[in-house]
């Protein structure tokens, strides 16, 4: 069975640092593309951030860039957030990217991240 | 940027009833969309790909359609469960989820 199982969401506070993960299982990693994708509360999807499979390319929305650094290892897909403000709070899932189709076809439960004083 | 313009924001529908969301994207991606369903509290489920493919398991009263800039999913006949949010998103520069579209019970 195919399983993304993200964690590392917590209550932060603003100008601090968390690091997501994304446990993957059921397939073979190394085959896919992985993506962040957030959710406020009430709000739409926003995309995040991409990594290839190899990891060689990397591609982030423009609200995060230069805070959050995306990253692979193993089976597990990580987001680092840096310098975290009050709209960075969501629900973040992962999401599986099948290559050439560019779907994002599984996804993981989503994990909280509250940025808050 | 490529900007994406999914309309309505909410539509009030009835069971059987044929629903239809549009998506306009500012600059042509071929046919580098697809369609996501949300339920509260769930994670999105992938409807259509590449515009039209439907993702196995999806029914067939979802079907999708469109390329370039203008893209459609239908519904065919509304059923209770497909009452949720849908997303359209581009994949041919960077990423980028549309607005979204709540279909409601009338």
């Amino acid at each position: 069975e195919v399983q993304l199982v993200e964690s590392g969401g917590d209550l932060v506070q603003p100008g601090g640092s968390l690091r997501l993960s994304c446990a993957v299982s059921g397939f073979t990693f190394s085959d896919y593309e992985f993506n962040w994708v957030r959710q406020a509360p009430g709000k739409g999807l926003e995309w995040v951030s991409y990594i290839s499979s190899r990891g060689s390319t990397i591609y982030y929305a423009d609200s995060v860039k230069g805070r959050f650094t995306i990253s692979r290892d193993k089976d597990s897909l990580y987001l680092q957030m840096n310098s975290l403000r009050a709209d960075d709070t969501a629900v973040y899932y992962c999401a599986r990217e099948a290559p050439a189709v560019t779907r994002f076809d599984q996804w993981g439960q989503g994990t909280l991240v509250t940025v808050s004083s | 940027d490529n900007q994406m313009t999914q309309s309505p924001s909410s539509l009030s529908a009835s069971v059987g009833d044929r629903v239809s969301i549009t998506c306009r994207t500012s600059q042509s991606i071929g046919t580098y969309l697809s369609w996501y369903q949300q339920k509260p509290g769930k994670a999105p489920k992938l409807l259509i790909y590449s515009a039209s493919s439907l993702q196995s398991g999806v029914p067939s009263r979802f079907s999708g359609s469109g390329s370039g800039t203008d893209f459609t999913l239908t519904i065919s006949s509304l059923q209770p469960e497909d009452f949720a949010t849908y997303y359209c998103q581009q994949s041919y520069t960077t990423r980028t989820f549309g607005q979204g579209t709540k279909v409601e019970v009338k």
